[in-house]
């Protein structure tokens, strides 16, 4: 089964203000957890990453948690823009090239 | 740079019959891998090749296949079509391998079986 799994499957967020998406996952061995975003019509495009060794790791207006204790991610997006608005996906992987997507949480920008 | 292509966009096949799905990857990524994508089961990994071999599988029946050619280039096949196949089939292509988690994705191939 996924070894990483997402708590809200729709999340919907006022443009300016700042959105947090949540996953939770089973696998401990993970080298990587990786967020994705996929638009309408589009394949995911990779977002930002962080080593199972990090606990934070800031991007534009992006910023990872990881919390190995309870094994939680969550993905941080600062002044929410309309272009925000997507299916994000985390995944996981042991650097083997195989990734291991979650549910999808979809992200809609109220105007 | 051209970003992963996949081709056809969208293809209607009947029970039974058989599908190939084709993809070029970003010139200079030599990693393929291929993705199936529903509402109901989400992303699920099919398989990667890299220089022509294949180097992981998911778990997918036999009647799922994939090769790479020299150039990079990849096919998958899925003989034997059944319904449950109508998904979204997405191909990746990636660089080093420390960097194997940072995949780019092709618009992909909407499959539909009736």
């Amino acid at each position: 089964g996924e070894s990483v799994g997402l708590h809200l499957p729709t999340l919907s967020v006022q443009e300016g203000d700042n959105s947090i998406i949540n996953c939770a996952y089973s696998n401990s061995a993970s080298d990587y957890f990786i967020w994705y975003k996929q638009e309408s019509g589009k394949g995911p495009q990779f977002i930002i990453d962080i080593r199972s060794n990090m606990d934070k790791r800031q991007g534009q207006r992006v910023t990872v948690l990881l919390n190995k204790t309870v094994k939680h991610l969550s993905l941080q997006i600062a002044a929410t823009q309309p272009g925000d608005s997507a299916v994000y996906f985390c995944a996981e992987t042991r650097d083997d090239y195989k990734l291991s997507f979650g549910a999808g949480t979809t992200v809609t920008v109220r105007a | 740079k051209a970003g992963v292509t996949q081709t056809p966009r969208y293809l209607i096949k009947t029970r039974g019959q058989q599908v190939t799905l084709s993809c070029s990857p970003i010139s200079g990524h030599r990693s393929v891998s291929w993705y199936q994508q529903t509402p109901g089961q989400g992303l699920q990994f099919l398989f990667e090749y890299f220089s022509e071999t294949q180097r992981n599988k998911g778990n997918f029946p036999g009647r799922f296949s994939g090769r790479q050619f020299s150039n990079s280039r990849s096919e998958m096949n899925v003989s034997t079509l059944e319904l449950g196949d109508s998904a979204l089939y997405l191909c990746a292509s990636s660089t080093t391998r420390d960097r194997a988690h940072e995949q780019y994705f092709g618009p992909g191939t909407r499959l539909t079986v009736t």
